[in-house]
C-alpha cells in the first residue's frame, strides 16, 4: 500500500536548528515536497525533492534518499513564526499526474 | 494574482441539506485539486480535475460527493444530503506544475 509516516508532534526553541523526517513507502516515485501550514490557514509550498541529496533554501532544506524511503527537513535558526505544521507528500505518479499523497503533518512548536 | 478563491468561508448546515463549495483557480493554471482536511486523517485528495476534465475521482467518498468543473476558471463540490461526519475543511487548490499546488483559504463545513 502508499504509506508516509512523520512525527506527530516536536518542540524546539528560538534560535535553534530541527530535523523533521519523513519516510514513505509508494507503489512509485516522482517527487517528494514539504508544505508548512500554520494553525487555521492553508497549505504553503516550502520544497521539492526528486534527486538525492540536499536542496536548500535560506533557513530551509530538504534531503531526499530514495534508496531508503526517507527526506527529512532541517529548519535553522527557528523564529516563533515557523511554529506550524509540516506536511510530508509524495507524487507516485510517472507523467503528467499530479496527485499527491500526503502525510498526517509534524506539529512543530518553537518556545522562547 | 488574487490567488485560488473559495466560497463560502465558513458553512454551517443541518443534516440532511444540500451544500455547494466553489472554487475559483488561479488564471492559466490548467489543474485543479479538491481536498478535505480532518485530524484525524489529515488532508485527504477528493478529486482532481486536468484542462477541466476529472482525472482521478477514487477518493470522492460516496455518491452524496459530485464536482464539477464546467470551464477553466470555475469548479463546485456539491454534498447531498450532508451528514455530521462530512465536517472538515475543504481545500480546492490549482497548479500548472508538477510541482507547487496553490491552495485557497478553504471552507470549513459544520453539518449539525
Amino acid at each position: 500500500g502508499q504509506n508516509i509516516d512523520q512525527p506527530t508532534e516536536m518542540t524546539a526553541t528560538e534560535g535553534a536548528i530541527v530535523q523533521i523526517n519523513c519516510t514513505y513507502q509508494t507503489s512509485g516515485f516522482n517527487g517528494l515536497f514539504w508544505y508548512q501550514q500554520h494553525a487555521g490557514e492553508a497549505p504553503t509550498f516550502l520544497s521539492y525533492n526528486v534527486l538525492d541529496g540536499l536542496e536548500e533554501k535560506g533557513r530551509f532544506s530538504s534531503f531526499l534518499s530514495r534508496s531508503k524511503g526517507y527526506s527529512y527537513l532541517l529548519l535553522k535558526e527557528l523564529q516563533m513564526k515557523d511554529s506550524a505544521s509540516y506536511l510530508c507528500a509524495v507524487s507516485n505518479n510517472a507523467g503528467n499526474n499530479r496527485k499527491l499523497i500526503w502525510g498526517l503533518g509534524t506539529s512543530l512548536a518553537v518556545n522562547p | 494574482d488574487a490567488g485560488v478563491i473559495q466560497s463560502p468561508r465558513h458553512e454551517v448546515t443541518e443534516m440532511g441539506q444540500e451544500v455547494t463549495l466553489r472554487c475559483k483557480p488561479i488564471s492559466g493554471h490548467n489543474s485543479l485539486f479538491w481536498y478535505r482536511q480532518t485530524m484525524m486523517r489529515g488532508l485527504e485528495l477528493l478529486i482532481y480535475f486536468n484542462n477541466n476534465v476529472p482525472i482521478d475521482d477514487s477518493g470522492m467518498p460516496e455518491d452524496r460527493f459530485s464536482a464539477k468543473m464546467p470551464n477553466a476558471s470555475f469548479s463546485t463540490l456539491k454534498i447531498q444530503p450532508s451528514e455530521p461526519r462530512d465536517s472538515a475543511v475543504y481545500f480546492c487548490a490549482s497548479t500548472t506544475s508538477t510541482y507547487e499546488q496553490y491552495f485557497g483559504p478553504g471552507t470549513r463545513l459544520t453539518v449539525t
